[in-house]
């Protein structure tokens, strides 16, 4: 069973550009989150789709990010345009069950953005 | 409101010697718990989960943690450490399972040979 894929691997930008990341979850999985992780912390939850639909964006920055998952598969983050502070490596996950459900997230290998 | 706290952001053991990790919660609710591992350029890879069953919880590698709800701690244990133990643990919190997962900020696990 192939893994949760993510792209670009890495990516260096300037600040004030855009900038997209890719994810593809494991087949058949509903759930598909977006996690930041800033050097030295833990994984912090960016927005949560279950399906095509938002399940939790609360702690998404609204005014530079967006995200979308079309068609319910493959999902896109974006950034635009980016600051010093979103360096960091974001993270995708999916999770085959939803709702109070008790399952395993499985995670991608992120992607490494610097902002320069 | 939710939360985990991981004590000691560095931990570094010999080869063969006891590997004890420790996390602490937080949680209004009876919480879910995870230890996830991180190796290099890696994503997360679950390691166990507690969901209100048994309290000790065996996982891959030799790992075992055990949920203490007097002490609020799930702290992970292993008996004898390995050379490819090395890598960045994170225990995490839910309260609605799967979903909403809130990380401690992680503990990195050298290996002494």
């Amino acid at each position: 069973e192939a893994g949760v894929a993510q792209s670009p691997r890495y990516k260096i930008i300037e600040k004030r550009q855009s900038v997209a990341f890719w994810c593809n979850p494991i087949s058949g999985h509903a759930t598909l989150y977006w996690y930041q992780q800033i050097l030295g912390q833990g994984p912090k939850l960016l927005i949560q789709f279950q399906n095509n639909g938002v399940v939790d964006d609360s702690q998404l920055p609204k005014d530079r990010f967006s995200a979308e998952r079309l068609k319910g598969v493959d999902s896109t983050l974006k950034i635009q345009p980016a600051k010093l502070e979103d360096s960091a490596v974001y993270l995708c996950a999916s999770s085959l069950v939803s709702g109070s459900q008790v399952g395993e997230q499985f995670f991608g290998p992120g992607t490494r953005l610097t902002v320069l | 409101a939710q939360s985990v706290t991981q004590l000691g952001s560095h931990v570094s053991v010999s080869e063969g010697a006891l590997v004890l990790l420790r996390c602490n919660y937080s949680s209004s609710v009876p919480p879910y718990l995870f230890w996830y591992v991180q190796y290099p350029n890696q994503g997360l890879q679950l390691l166990l989960k507690y969901t209100s069953a048994a309290t000790l919880v065996k996982g891959i590698n030799g790992f075992e943690a055990e949920f203490k709800k007097s002490e609020t701690s799930f702290h992970l244990t292993k008996p004898s450490a390995h050379m490819s133990d090395a890598a960045e643990y994170f225990c995490a919190v839910s309260q609605t399972g799967a979903n909403n997962l809130f990380f401690g900020t992680g503990t990195r696990l050298t290996v002494i040979p």
